[in-house]
């Protein structure tokens, strides 16, 4: 079962530079979310996607952009990359749906991004 | 602030006590709350979920809500040294059940 896959899992990028965070789930899973993790900070999300087609802003969405490809897929865009995020990425899934409420959250292994 | 929170750590038991994680939030409307445990370079896992006022048990941990406080707390009873790791507090926000944020995390350590 591979649950929920994130690439590229270690990046270096320089300043300005732009990338793309990729991530798929095979679990069939409505929800989808990127969160971003920085010590003593816990998680905060970014993006998140409650169904197909539909995105939406989180805590920290500056300087994101996101795409839900379609059901399994769901990417993270650096357009022009800053030291402040510089931090540990993960994608995240959960069943949702309407009138869903409570289900677990399944987590990526993390894609840890540096930015010089 | 923060729309949730959680004492703050690091937080030390010796092996076989109870440890208590707190975690307070502020959205009158939020209506699922999570336990999350993270190990140093892993990605979190779910402990426990809970909706209702009260308590609920499983196994060694206990989560109480207390809506009306805003409150939500993690007891970890014989407590082990694998214990030892970041517990992080999550809740949906509003009406919204999809999106879900999460506290600071308190860091958890057991000592045998």
């Amino acid at each position: 079962n591979a649950g929920v896959t994130q690439t590229p899992k270690f990046q270096v990028l320089k300043t300005g530079q732009s990338m793309t965070l990729q991530c798929a789930q095979d679990m069939n899973h409505n929800s989808m979310y990127w969160y971003r993790q920085d010590p003593g900070m816990g998680l905060r999300l970014i993006y998140y996607s409650a169904s197909e087609g539909t995105t939406d802003k989180g805590e920290v969405p500056n300087g994101y952009n996101v795409s839900r490809l379609n059901k399994r897929e769901f990417s993270l865009r650096l357009e022009s990359a800053a030291p402040s995020q510089t931090s540990v990425y993960f994608c995240a899934s959960t069943e949702g749906g309407s009138g869903r409420y409570g289900n677990t959250i399944y987590f990526g292994e993390g894609s840890w991004l540096t930015v010089v | 602030q923060k729309e949730v929170e959680q004492n703050s750590g690091p937080l030390s038991v010796p092996e076989g006590a109870i440890a208590s994680l707190n975690c307070t939030y502020s959205d009158r409307g939020s209506q699922s709350f999570f336990w999350y445990r993270q190990y140093s370079g892993k990605s979190p896992e779910l402990i426990m979920s809970i909706y209702s006022n009260g308590d609920k048990e499983d196994g060694r941990f206990t989560a109480q809500l207390n809506k009306a406080s805003q409150y939500v707390s993690l007891l970890i009873r014989d407590s082990q040294p694998s214990d030892s790791a970041t517990y992080l507090c999550a809740v949906n926000v509003g009406t919204s059940y999809d999106k879900v944020i999460f506290g600071p995390g308190t860091s958890l350590s057991v000592i045998p």
